[in-house]
């Protein structure tokens, strides 16, 4: 039972590359998320989605896209790379929005 | 979207001494979650509160949510090393419809032997 993973761990942008993180759970969670985490700032939620096929805006969407194709998966896009996206990402899941989180290990993204 | 402040931002303290991290809302919260965050590592869910005036124990650790249900606290007894780490509290995101958490921006919890 791995719980939530996420890949890469680690990955190096130049400004206006794209990408894609992916975040897994085995869990059978309906509820997943997106957080960045920048010092000082606390998590700041990105995008989420309440079940498969499902997508919505969080705090900080702009610059970022997602997909939900599969229930256990999550994609977070960035299809232009800036420098203000270098952070470290965490991606999250619940049974519903009311039940603790579990976090993935996260991917730490520089852009330069 | 909700606000929340948790202070001390940064907190030092001698090992065995008491360290409490405060979380104030401007809003009445339907519950409120606390997490911790080791160096490198990623928030790890440490409790839920969800009525008024509630108080839950976890061995060394006390959690309080307040009787209006606008602030919180975390009190940790005798620190040891193993505490070290960044305590956050979480509030569920009411900005736009939008589900999720919003997390106070934490405390450092710094401890010297």
């Amino acid at each position: 039972n791995a719980g939530v993973t996420q890949t890469p761990k680690f990955r190096v942008l130049k400004t206006g590359q794209s990408m894609t993180l992916l975040c897994a759970q085995d869990m059978n969670h309906e509820y997943m998320y997106w957080y960045r985490q920048d010092p000082g700032m606390g998590l700041r939620l990105i995008h989420y989605s309440v079940g498969e096929g499902t997508t919505a805006k969080g705090e900080v969407p702009d610059g970022y896209n997602v997909s939900r194709l599969k229930k256990q998966n999550f994609l977070l896009g960035l299809e232009s790379a800036a420098p203000s996206q270098t952070s470290v990402y965490f991606c999250a899941s619940t049974l519903s929005s009311y039940n603790e989180q579990f976090f993935g290990p996260g991917t730490r993204l520089t852009v330069l | 979207g909700q606000q929340v402040m948790q202070i001390p931002q940064y907190q030092h303290v001698q090992e065995g001494e008491d360290f409490t991290t405060y979380c104030n809302s401007s809003t009445t919260l339907s519950n409120i979650q606390w997490y911790k965050q080791r160096p490198g590592g990623h928030p790890v869910f440490l409790i839920q509160l969800v009525k008024s005036g509630e108080v839950k124990k976890q061995k060394r650790l006390t959690f309080q949510f307040g009787e209006a249900k606008k602030n919180s606290s975390l009190h940790i007894t005798a620190t040891q090393t193993t505490d070290v780490g960044t305590y956050f509290c979480a509030v569920p995101y009411s900005g736009g419809g939008a589900d999720g958490l919003t997390f106070g921006k934490g405390t450092h919890l710094i401890i010297q032997p």
